[in-house]
């Protein structure tokens, strides 16, 4: 596609229900990042993919967080039981190659409210 | 603790005047850094990538250095304008392979 897609831009839901958000990258990008902002803050790293491999999940907050990109193009990041403290942004980025060649574009993010 | 830290008191500038924003770290060594514009209720965008062995980049009115022993990047905005405002987040390849990690951005405000 033309840019980063995600999906849905506004999610409301009920403490305990579990929620997933998707992210569609650019077609040719290789590399796909989840990240969630809290507002004020930077982007916080969550995981990321090279094409289906998932090699760095570090950053996912519990075992409640998980991520997918089973076939090396769309991407769902999934929060189990969520938690008033999962509110956030979730935002999406893409890139052609690594860290080294530079240039993640972002996608306009999934905010994710829990009540 | 590894840390990457931004100035968070936003930056007041008048029009034409150079910003110029702050970025270290602790505790990492990182091979790339790069920086980032955001602005209110938008992704980051893409502006500058330097590597380890660059002292100094520049794009148009930009220009980012590195220096890996002071742990530290600067970001300048040359004859800066309104249309600058924005948060500035820089970001540091960090634990091996593709790994970005994002500092907590510095609001920057030119003003007429």
């Amino acid at each position: 596609g033309a840019g980063v897609s995600q999906s849905p831009r506004y999610k409301v839901t009920k403490r305990g229900q579990d929620v997933t958000l998707r992210c569609d990258p650019i077609s040719s990008h290789a590399t796909l990042y989840w990240y969630q902002q809290a507002l004020g803050q930077g982007p916080e790293f969550l995981t990321y993919f090279n094409y289906e491999a998932q090699p760095d999940k570090s950053g996912l907050p519990s075992d409640r967080f998980s991520a997918e990109r089973p076939e090396g193009s769309i991407s769902t990041l999934t929060i189990q039981r969520t938690e008033q403290r999962d509110s956030a942004m979730y935002r999406c980025a893409s890139s052609f190659g690594g860290v080294d060649t530079g240039e993640l574009f972002f996608g306009e993010g999934s905010r994710l409210t829990v009540l | 603790s590894q840390k990457i830290e931004q100035n968070s008191e936003a930056l007041n500038i008048q029009e034409g005047k150079t910003a110029t924003l702050t970025c270290n770290y602790t505790n990492y060594s990182p091979a790339y850094l790069q920086w980032y514009r955001q602005d209110p209720g938008r992704g980051p965008v893409f502006l500058l990538l330097i590597r380890e062995n660059e002292k100094e980049k520049r794009k148009e009115r930009l220009k980012v250095t590195f220096d890996t022993t002071l742990k530290q990047s600067l970001f300048h905005i040359t004859a800066s304008q309104p249309a600058d405002s924005a948060t500035y987040l820089c970001a540091l390849n960090t634990g091996g392979g593709n790994k970005l990690t994002f500092g907590t951005g510095t609001q920057l405000k030119v003003e007429l």
